[in-house]
């Protein structure tokens, strides 16, 4: 059974770089889109990003100039930064596997638990 | 804010049916697979229904998924206390730049 689990600060000074990682266990990290999706307190879910095993990435417009996602393979774990970071971006933070084809997302089957970030000073 | 339009909240009886649509475009629901998510309170969400209509394994029959043209649809037939939760459609946008997106979420409640 394929398991996702965040770590990383849950408190993030606001201009600062919010940092994650994603180790996952189970199954191998090779193939899949490996995506971070937030969820702000009351509100819906936002896709955040994603990166193919082999490196290649694409991130949500929004946040593009602010987020970078990358992986390591031999570690099992995949990682988000996002920069510049006010109290808008303030939320519970999923590390999640995708399916898809050609780059194109289409499901998110397996997720984490979940990690609120809070950027506050 | 969302390019997928779902009622804000349905509800219904124990044991009746219910649907929540999921308005979209032909950039994203016309022409890309639709998912959807089950969200119970303070969990993580859980897919539902990927490609359309394919539920995964451990996934009740009760969960239908279903889509045409630009609008999507999810069915939940004998309604239990238990599926009480948030639920969000979900579909690749095909536009300039390409990026998934969720729909605006739904709230059901069973009276």
């Amino acid at each position: 059974q394929v398991q996702l689990q965040e770590s990383g600060p849950g408190l993030v000074k606001p201009s600062e770089t919010l940092s994650l990682m994603c180790t996952v266990s189970g199954g191998s990290i090779s193939s899949f889109y490996w995506s971070w999706i937030r969820q702000p307190p009351g509100k819906g879910l936002e896709w955040i990003g994603y990166i193919y095993y082999s490196g290649s990435t694409n991130y949500n417009p929004s946040l593009k100039s602010r987020v970078t996602i990358s992986v390591d393979t031999s570690k099992n774990q995949f990682s988000l930064k996002l920069s510049s970071v006010t109290a808008a971006d303030t939320a519970i933070y999923y590390c999640a596997r995708g399916g898809g084809s050609y780059y194109v997302l289409y499901y998110f089957d397996y997720w984490g638990q979940g990690t609120l970030v809070t950027v506050s000073s | 804010q969302s390019v997928l339009t779902q009622p804000p909240s349905v509800s219904a009886a124990p044991g009746q049916k219910v649907t929540i649509s999921c308005s979209g475009s032909s950039s994203n629901i016309g022409n890309n697979y639709v998912s959807w998510y089950q969200q119970l309170p303070g969990t993580a969400p859980k897919l539902l229904i990927y490609d359309n209509n394919k539920r995964p394994s451990g996934i009740p029959d009760r969960f239908s998924g279903s889509k045409s043209g630009t609008s999507a649809t999810l069915g939940i037939t004998g309604l239990q206390t238990g599926d009480e939760a948030d639920y969000y459609c979900g579909t690749w946008d095909s536009s300039l730049s390409a990026h998934f997106v969720f729909g605006t979420g739904t709230k059901v409640t069973v009276l």
